[in-house]
């Protein structure tokens, strides 16, 4: 079947790291993506991670996909308080099936 | 400028009263998509549609109602018969292909009142 877990919950102080989890079920995911929801607002693509693929880094984004343990993590460097948003995890199969999405992680950055 | 709009941002509905979200896109995408959003529940799948004139059901399409007659216009019905219709519904599409990122609206939400 197909499940995404993330923690509900995320908080740290303005300029470490943030690291959000998910965990999915389906090994054969082709794509795995990360989205930031700012309040009242649509889900905004952040960053991708192909499944043959173990790492990708994006400026202060590094993706890490521990494909044995289906784990996957967002790791956000220097977190501002314009990082505060919910992030969610989302996986696909194929090209024209649907995402698949975790409950999301609301990040608080403290300053 | 390309993208994908949701309207209105707001809605109000009486009980008992059917009422339609519009969500329209000029990216050219074949796939569009319904998500529900609770708080602490994450996005739910509702309908989405591969291609015009089809559409299938996702996880709680009970209560709802699309339609997909042209490839930019996916709208969405909340009928009278959705206990729970109080909640942020968001929109996306996508091309069919390799890698396909889903590109979303800005939501609509809908209070019952």
């Amino acid at each position: 079947g197909e499940d995404v877990e993330q923690s509900l919950f995320l908080s740290v102080r303005e300029g470490d790291s943030s690291v959000i989890n998910c965990t999915y079920t389906d090994s054969s995911s082709t794509y795995l993506y990360w989205y930031k929801q700012e309040p009242g607002a649509g889900l905004q693509l952040l960053t991708y991670i192909f499944s043959n693929m173990d790492m990708k880094q994006d400026q202060r984004l590094t993706v890490l996909l521990n494909k044995k343990d289906k784990h996957l993590s967002l790791r956000i460097a220097d977190t501002q308080t314009g990082d505060s948003a919910i992030y969610f995890c989302a996986e696909r199969f194929k090209g024209n099936t649907p995402l698949v999405f975790g409950k999301g992680t609301r990040l608080s950055v403290i300053a | 400028d390309g993208g994908i709009t949701q309207s209105p941002k707001y809605l109000f509905r009486k009980e008992g009263q059917n009422v339609t979200l519009s969500c329209e896109q000029n990216l050219n995408h074949d796939a569009m998509y319904w998500y529900r959003q609770d708080p602490g529940q994450g996005l739910r799948l509702i309908y989405y549609s591969q291609i015009v004139n089809d559409f299938q059901k996702g996880d709680i399409a009970e209560g709802y109602s699309v339609s997909r007659e042209k490839k930019e216009s996916f709208p969405l019905t909340v009928t009278s018969a959705q206990k729970n219709p109080t909640a942020f519904y968001l929109c996306a599409s996508n091309n069919v292909g390799v890698n396909t990122e889903a590109f979303f609206g800005q939501g609509t939400r809908l209070t019952v009142v």
